[in-house]
C-alpha cells in the first residue's frame, strides 16, 4: 500500500526566513511520482512540481527547491527568503506506475509567514 | 493560460434541495476528477472519467451523488437530496491520461458547497 506522510501540521515563520517543509512517502513500486501541490487561503490547488523516481536531481525554481531522496523516501520542499505570499496549505502527494490516475495526498502542512 | 474552471464558486442550500456542480476542464485533457475536500477526510477522489467515459465511481455515495460528462468540455456532479453532511469543498481537476494512467492533475478552484 502507499502513504504520504507529513509530520508537520503547521510552521509559522517570520519573513525573510527559510522554511522546509517534509514529506515521507511509502510505496513498493520501483516506479512513481511524487508531487506537491499549493493551497493559498482563496482555497484553489495550485501544482508546484511533479518528479519521476528516476530522477533523483534537486530542483531549484526561484525561490522554490525540492530535495528528493530515495534512500529515505523523502521529497522535502524548501522556501527561501519566504514571503507572506507563501502563507498556505502544501500537500505532498504521490501516484504510481501502475495506476496514477490514483494520487495519494499526504494531510499537507499549513504554512504561516508573518510580516 | 489554461485552466479548470468551476461554478459556482459557492453555493449555500437547504438539506433536500437538488445541487449541480459544473466543471470545465482545461482544453485538450481527457480525464476529469471530481474530489471533496473536508477538514476530516482531507482530499478523497469521488470519481472520474476519461474521454467522457466513467472509470471509477467507487468514492461516491451512490444513493443521492451522480456525475455525468455530457460533452468533453463539461463535467457534472450532482447531489440530490443534500444533506447537510455533504457540506464540503469539490474539487474538479483535469489532466490528460490513458490506460490507468494520468499525467499531471491541475485542479480547478474548487466549490465551497454548504448544506444548512
Amino acid at each position: 500500500a502507499q502513504k504520504v506522510t507529513q509530520a508537520q501540521t503547521e510552521i509559522s515563520v517570520v519573513e525573510k526566513e527559510d522554511v522546509t517543509l517534509d514529506c515521507v512517502y511509502e510505496t513498493r513500486d520501483t516506479t512513481y511520482y511524487l508531487f506537491w501541490y499549493k493551497q493559498p487561503p482563496s482555497g484553489e490547488l495550485v501544482f508546484l512540481i511533479r518528479r519521476n523516481s528516476f530522477d533523483e536531481q534537486n530542483e531549484i525554481s526561484g525561490r522554490y527547491s525540492w530535495n528528493f531522496q530515495k534512500s529515505t523516501s523523502s521529497f522535502n520542499f524548501t522556501i527561501t527568503a519566504s514571503q507572506v505570499v507563501d502563507s498556505a496549505v502544501y500537500f505532498c502527494a504521490l501516484s504510481v506506475f501502475q495506476n496514477t490516475d490514483k494520487l495519494i495526498f499526504g494531510t499537507g502542512t499549513r504554512l504561516q509567514v508573518f510580516p | 493560460d489554461a485552466r479548470v474552471t468551476q461554478t459556482p464558486r459557492h453555493k449555500v442550500t437547504e438539506m433536500g434541495q437538488e445541487v449541480t456542480m459544473r466543471c470545465q476542464p482545461i482544453l485538450g485533457h481527457n480525464t476529469v476528477f471530481w474530489y471533496r475536500q473536508t477538514m476530516m477526510q482531507g482530499l478523497e477522489l469521488l470519481a472520474y472519467f476519461r474521454n467522457r467515459a466513467p472509470l471509477d465511481d467507487s468514492g461516491m455515495p451512490k444513493d443521492r451523488f451522480s456525475a455525468e460528462m455530457p460533452d468533453a468540455t463539461l463535467a457534472t456532479l450532482k447531489i440530490q437530496p443534500s444533506e447537510p453532511r455533504d457540506s464540503a469543498v469539490y474539487f474538479c481537476a483535469s489532466g490528460l491520461g490513458s490506460g490507468a494512467n494520468t499525467d499531471t492533475q491541475y485542479f480547478g478552484p474548487g466549490t465551497r458547497l454548504t448544506v444548512l
